[in-house]
């Protein structure tokens, strides 16, 4: 079982307010990833941290930013959240298991924007 | 055009057979191709990897790559009706770097 925890699970907010989606990990992975997922599309990749301090953008444009100040917390902030930003976000962090390959995901939190 | 392409099915079928489950990608700079199952409601969770072409076998579960067709596939062998699941491909160009995903095929396997 992963040690990786997504809140909320769930969460629907009307159109305008600031949202943080947090994600943590307690297996002390280098590597966190935000992706996001659609019904029948494939998972986006819109932020990634290769460690503290450090935050790059994925491929897909995305209006979320996110902070790493700790190692085990990549929080995911919308700071006005928009009926397009509903969708089902994952986060997943990955060590040097498998060559780096094995990501461990969380339950994702599914967003609904009002 | 998608770096890569998943039939997503659905796929069903029935208990004890043979599925195959296929993706393509257009990038040549991958070396590194997995397969994740996500169940309802979870995250999709790693079930294994192969690095360029080659075969890779493990219990059930069997991964082929033909790098030369740009085609990975995921063979499961004597399928039960707890491999239902929504299978997705992923590739990387560098191990633990970005990963692409396809969109993933949904599979169920019938009692």
């Amino acid at each position: 079982e992963a040690d990786i925890y997504q809140t909320p699970r769930y969460l629907v907010i009307g159109t305008g307010k600031k949202i943080t989606l947090e994600c943590s990990q307690t297996m002390g992975h280098d590597k966190m990833y935000w992706y996001q997922q659609d019904p029948g599309m494939e998972l986006h990749l819109i932020h990634y941290s290769y460690g503290v301090n450090s935050t790059e953008k994925g491929d897909l444009s995305s209006e979320s930013t996110v902070s790493r100040i700790r190692t085990e917390h990549f929080p995911l902030t919308l700071e006005s959240a928009r009926p397009s930003h509903t969708s089902q976000y994952l986060c997943a962090s990955s060590g040097y298991r498998d060559r780096g390959l094995r990501q461990y995901f969380g339950p994702g939190t599914r967003l609904t924007v009002t | 055009q998608k770096e890569v392409e998943q039939d997503p099915g659905p796929l069903s079928v029935p208990e004890g057979a043979i599925v195959s489950l296929n993706c393509t990608y257009s990038n040549s700079a991958f070396q590194y191709f997995m397969w994740y199952r996500q169940y309802s409601r979870k995250g999709p969770e790693l079930l294994m990897y192969t690095y360029s072409s080659g075969n890779k076998e493990d219990g059930r579960f069997t991964a082929q790559v033909d790098k030369s067709s740009k085609y990975i596939s995921l063979f499961i062998r004597d399928s039960q009706p707890s491999d239902s699941a929504t299978y997705l491909c992923a590739m990387s160009g560098t191990a633990g770097n970005q990963f692409y995903f396809g969109t993933g095929t949904s599979l169920t396997v019938i009692p």
